[in-house]
Parts: C-alpha cells; structure tokens; sequence
C-alpha cells in the first residue's frame, strides 16, 4: 500500500527566507503528485502539481519531482508570514484517490 | 473561498449515537470525496463517488459508514454508531473530472467530536 511521508514535522524560517519541504512515496508506478497548503481553520487548497520528473515553477514556488529516487519537494522562495500554514503533499498511484502525507507546519516568523 | 460547502461546521455526538455531515460539491464536480483529517493531520480516505455511483471505499466505511450522493441534493456521510476515535474533522472534496485528473477543492469540513 502507498506510503506518503512529509519532513520536517515543523519549520520555523525568517522572513526572507528559502523554505523547502520534502515528501517521499513508495509506489514507483504513481502518476500525479501535488501540493496543498491549509491554513488554521480553513480548507485545504491546492498551490502545485507535477506529472513527470523535473522542475516547474510558479511564482515563489518551486515543484521538483524525481520519480527514481521517489521523492518530491517543494520550495518558497523569499518566505512570507502568510504563508504560514500546514503544508500537505499528495500522490495518485493507480487508485482513484489522493493519498495525503501527515504535513509540515511551518511558521515563518517577522 | 472554496465553493465546497460542508455542513454543519461542529457536530458534537455521544457513544453510540449517529452522526450525520452533509456536502454540496462545486457546481459541475461530479466526483466527490470524503477525507477524515485526524488530530495528528493525518487523512485518511474514506468514500468517493462519480456522480451518484461509489467508486472507491474503505473497509471501515463499508461497516460503519452510510454514505450517498443522490442527484440535485447534498452529499451526506453518516456514521452509524459513533465512537471516540471518529473524533476528528471530515472533509469533503470535489473534482472537476475522474480519478486521474488533478486538483480536487475542498470544502472547511466538519469538526465531529465524540463524547
């Protein structure tokens, strides 16, 4: 059965600041792999996907995927307090739902 | 804003009593999900369904669950006997298309607490 795990558990970076956040999976055969962010209180929204192995770019925020190595990242760049919420990554195999890791929270402080 | 409606937002329930959480989709999703977050944020698939059919479902929803989408109401997800552990928030989601596509949006959810 599909594994999804996030590190770190927590984050706390300055204002500014890179952040990067990391899932590893264990289903060699999955297909689609994103990124939610939830903040206190509200749904979670998605903010990234990627299909296939490489880069992409949106904003302040970096998707890598590399399937190999079955793991997938994401990284904001210049960090905002706002953006201070639980991070959730999520990955389709052949099934016909998103299995979601356990998040990372992270606070970006002033 | 999500357009994912859950109601209600806080269910409180005893040992043993039924607990009932509906959801409206966004208009145009037919495929729908139910999560549950627990208290150390880890979700747990339960049901989803393509248009009024369940695609997919757990074994603890199988038994314990009660849970429909019928045409031009609210999606509803009861569980029959709750107990303690069912404490949790449960969230719906929607898509625009099948399993394979994408993104899914989800609505505030439901904060069920079992006493």
């Amino acid at each position: 059965q599909q594994k999804v795990q996030q590190s770190p558990e927590s984050l706390i970076v300055p204002e500014g600041a890179m952040t990067s956040l990391n899932c590893t999976f264990s289903d060699s055969a999955s297909q689609y792999f994103a990124w939610y962010r939830q903040h206190s209180g509200k749904a979670p929204k998605a903010l990234m996907s990627i299909f296939s192995n490489g880069e992409k770019e949106e904003g302040r925020f970096t998707i890598h995927l590399n399937k190999a190595s079955l793991h997938f990242s994401l990284h904001i760049r210049d960090s905002q307090p706002s953006d201070s919420a639980l991070y959730l990554c999520a990955v389709l195999n052949s099934g016909t739902y998103q299995r979601f890791g356990t998040g990372t929270k992270l606070q970006v402080v002033p | 804003n999500s357009k994912v409606i859950q109601t209600p937002r806080y269910l409180v329930k005893g040992q043993g009593q039924k607990a009932k959480m509906r959801c409206i989709p966004e208009k145009g999703h037919p495929v729908v999900f139910w999560y549950q977050q627990n208290k150390n944020n880890e979700f747990k698939f339960l049901i989803n369904f393509q248009n009024q059919e369940v695609l997919q479902q757990i074994d603890m929803t199988e038994k314990r669950f009660s849970a429909e989408c019928p045409s031009n109401s609210p999606c509803s997800l009861e569980i029959q006997s709750s107990e303690a552990g069912d404490s949790a928030l449960y969230l719906c989601a929607s898509s625009l298309s099948g399993p394979a596509n994408t993104e899914v949006f989800f609505g505030k959810g439901t904060r069920l607490t079992v006493v």
